[in-house]
């Protein structure tokens, strides 16, 4: 089992709507958990860290379940800007390493 | 305020060749990663420099070595290319000593192409 899944997609989604994708990890002592984007052939970028609490940042919603063990992204008012590549990160606390997800490809149809 | 950077971003070898990348990382970063990432998939953790010292190591063999200088700049060197290490090589930063809880900055990645 890997350490981090999430489906790898596409999700074709039309523009305005609302899309939502999880990550599941399989280390329960996991301490902090990102979502990072990524655009074709680019580097990736910091979308929003996951506290437990969950958090928003404007179109943007973050959940973490640890009982479950998964994160969960929310898009609503899709925009054709949102089309990336969403790259769920987890850290074990213990160490420096962060586990990365493959990755779920979003694709927002006009 | 430069961002991170990379050199060179595109290079090709043949097998059995060596290759060094650079990286600067952002100003006032400390704490330099480097990633291997493969078409389709997740960046895969090589290891982490902090303070010219190799802090963590992911699973890649002793082919993969590095080094950080006094200004925080590193190096990746890869001896004995195999095919499968084609890939996109990422140089993240972090400030203060990289702690699990900061943001990592990305360079643009260097590109490489095994023949």
């Amino acid at each position: 089992r890997k350490e981090v899944e999430q489906d790898p997609g596409p999700f074709n989604v039309p523009e305005g709507a609302t899309v939502a994708f999880n990550c599941t990890y399989s280390n329960s002592a996991s301490q902090s958990f990102f979502w990072y984007r990524q655009d074709c052939r680019k580097e990736p970028k910091l979308l929003m860290s996951v506290y437990s609490s969950g958090n928003e940042d404007g179109r943007f919603t973050a959940q973490l379940n640890r009982a479950s063990q998964y994160i969960s992204l929310l898009i609503r008012d899709s925009k054709l800007s949102d089309s990336a590549t969403y790259l769920c990160v987890v850290n074990e606390g213990s160490n420096y390493q962060l586990i990365w997800g493959a990755g779920t490809k979003l694709i927002i149809k006009p | 305020d430069a961002g991170v950077t990379q050199s060179p971003t595109h290079l090709i070898k043949t097998r059995g060749q060596q290759v060094t990348l650079r990286c600067s990382p952002k100003s006032g970063h400390d704490t330099v990663s480097w990633y291997q990432q493969a078409l389709g998939q997740g960046p895969q953790f090589i290891f982490q420099y902090y303070e010219e010292e190799e802090r963590q190591r992911g699973n890649f063999p002793d082919r993969f070595s590095g080094h950080q200088f006094p200004n925080y700049s590193s190096e990746l060197n890869v001896n004995a290319l195999l095919l499968g290490d084609s890939a996109l090589y990422l140089c993240a930063s972090s400030p203060l000593a990289g702690g699990s809880y900061n943001e990592q900055f990305f360079g643009p990645g260097t590109r490489l192409t095994v023949l």
